[in-house]
């Protein structure tokens, strides 16, 4: 049972606009959503996250939005560029599992100049 | 400030032998933690260890796998008669121990390819 997925394998947006990936999760226990970024041959990098008792984060051009009713969330680049092209993953844990991160399969952006 | 160090970058071994899969965390970071990553699937947690100490190991498969964190040194994740079903890239990633830091910083990876 995968407790995190991301639905969409493949995503590819034209440089400028916004680009969306997507997730949702079941475990009701979860209470902190990580956004990683991985490049080909390079281990995943933080990017961005959430804490359960907020519904938007915002760094720059990314914006992690929240909706605990719906058990989903979602991660905003814009205005998407080139070297955004990667694997993105998104992850979450609880406080009782400190430290232990469910992973999705990921979501590989492209994003075309 | 160095990041998470993980060798060998790439590892070959035939059907039957053992690998040993290397992992330093950064600086002041005692959380380490193992992930499996087989072609065109996601990460896979395998286990958390702190020094000493392993507090998951969930993940791992129930034989031929081990791990352990020394007070001294390296992590070190060992699989023992590799089959080729072993290959993958295996990520280590750590984390400082302070309360509600959930971020997770990640070595670049060993390559392990059975044959």
């Amino acid at each position: 049972d995968q407790q995190v997925k991301q639905n969409s394998p493949s995503l590819s947006v034209q440089e400028g606009r916004i680009s969306i990936l997507n997730c949702d999760y079941t475990n009701s226990m979860f209470d902190y959503f990580l956004w990683y970024k991985k490049y080909p041959a390079e281990g995943p990098t933080f990017l961005i996250s959430i804490s359960s008792i907020k519904d938007k984060n915002e760094d720059g051009r990314f914006t992690v939005f929240l909706n605990k009713s719906a058990k989903h969330l979602s991660l905003h680049i814009v205005p998407s560029q080139p070297g955004d092209s990667a694997v993105y993953f998104c992850a979450a844990s609880d406080n009782t599992n400190a430290g232990k991160s469910t992973f999705g399969d990921g979501t590989t952006l492209t994003v075309k100049p | 400030n160095a990041g998470v160090m993980q060798n060998p970058r790439h590892l070959v071994r035939r059907r039957g032998q053992e690998a040993r899969l290397r992992c330093s965390p950064m600086k002041g970071h005692s959380h380490v933690y193992w992930y499996r990553q087989l072609p065109e699937e996601g990460l896979k947690f395998m286990v958390y260890l702190q020094k000493e100490n392993i507090i998951d190991e969930s993940g791992m498969p129930k034989e031929r796998f081990s791990a352990e964190f020394p007070k001294e040194g390296p992590s070190i994740l060992r699989i023992q008669q590799v089959v080729r079903g072993d290959s993958a890239a295996y990520f280590c990633a750590s984390s400082p121990s302070r309360v509600g830091v959930h971020e997770q910083y990640f070595g670049p990876g060993t390559r392990l390819t059975v044959t």
